[in-house]
């Protein structure tokens, strides 16, 4: 079990929006700590789509937008295409775990 | 442009150990954490434990505490990470990632990951 909840999948259809949400508690993303957002597609490495709760790296669509709230953090994705289709993980450290935390992973199918 | 280009596959006998390197290139090596993330097959990610070369000391994830040693060498800018004490439940692909600065902040910049089959 995860310390970071996600939803196990999610979809839409081609220019819908979507949203996946990523859960935490107060020595995580409570604490203040910065969420950061991975797209994974099958057989490749991830790859960074959002830093520090809402920033877009240089390349990745304005499609992409996180937010946090609390002990909770959400990916957007606006403007649904078939190649959104992946696996999406949100990141943030613990500090009763010292170290990095993961949820659990979304698989996003676009319909 | 950073680069992290790991090892190649492996196969190992249960009980065994494993090393997989972490090369690093484009950038300062020793001023950012490197951690490892394990990904079992259809499963999601995990993150195993990570260095600041500039610190010299790992930090290690609970669950892996006692079978994982992680070390990086500055001559050569390569991070390495060992499993010991290896089962079938270690078959995974395995990403070094360098973070943009401590372990707080992200995992910019992957490696190609390694596949660690453990079997009989």
């Amino acid at each position: 079990q995860s310390v970071l909840t996600q939803p196990p999948s999610v979809s839409g259809a081609p220019g819908q929006r979507v949203t996946i949400s990523c859960t935490g508690s107060s020595s995580n993303i409570g604490a203040g700590y910065g969420v950061h957002w991975y797209q994974q597609l099958p057989g490749t490495a991830p790859k960074l789509l959002i830093y520090v709760n809402n920033n877009r790296p240089s390349g990745v669509p304005d499609r992409f937008s996180g937010s946090r709230s609390g002990t909770s953090a959400s990916l957007a994705i606006t403007g649904l295409q078939a190649e959104d289709e992946a696996d999406y993980y949100c990141l943030s450290y613990d500090s009763s775990l010292s170290g990095g935390v993961f949820g659990g992973g979304t698989k996003l199918t676009v319909l | 442009q950073v680069q992290l280009v790991q090892s190649g596959a492996e196969v190992k006998k249960p009980g065994s150990s494993v090393k997989v390197s972490c090369k690093v290139s484009g950038d300062t090596f020793y001023r950012y954490a490197i951690s490892w993330v394990r990904q079992a097959p259809g499963q999601g990610l995990e993150w195993m434990g990570g260095i600041i070369p500039m610190v010299g000391t790992a930090d290690y994830a609970q669950k892996f505490q006692g079978r994982v040693t992680i070390t990086a060498d500055d001559s050569t800018t390569t991070a390495y990470m060992e499993l010991s004490s290896l089962r079938s439940e270690d078959t995974a692909v395995f990403y070094c990632a360098r973070h943009s600065g401590s372990y707080y902040d992200s995992l910019d910049y992957w490696g190609q990951g390694t596949l660690v089959t453990v079997s009989s």
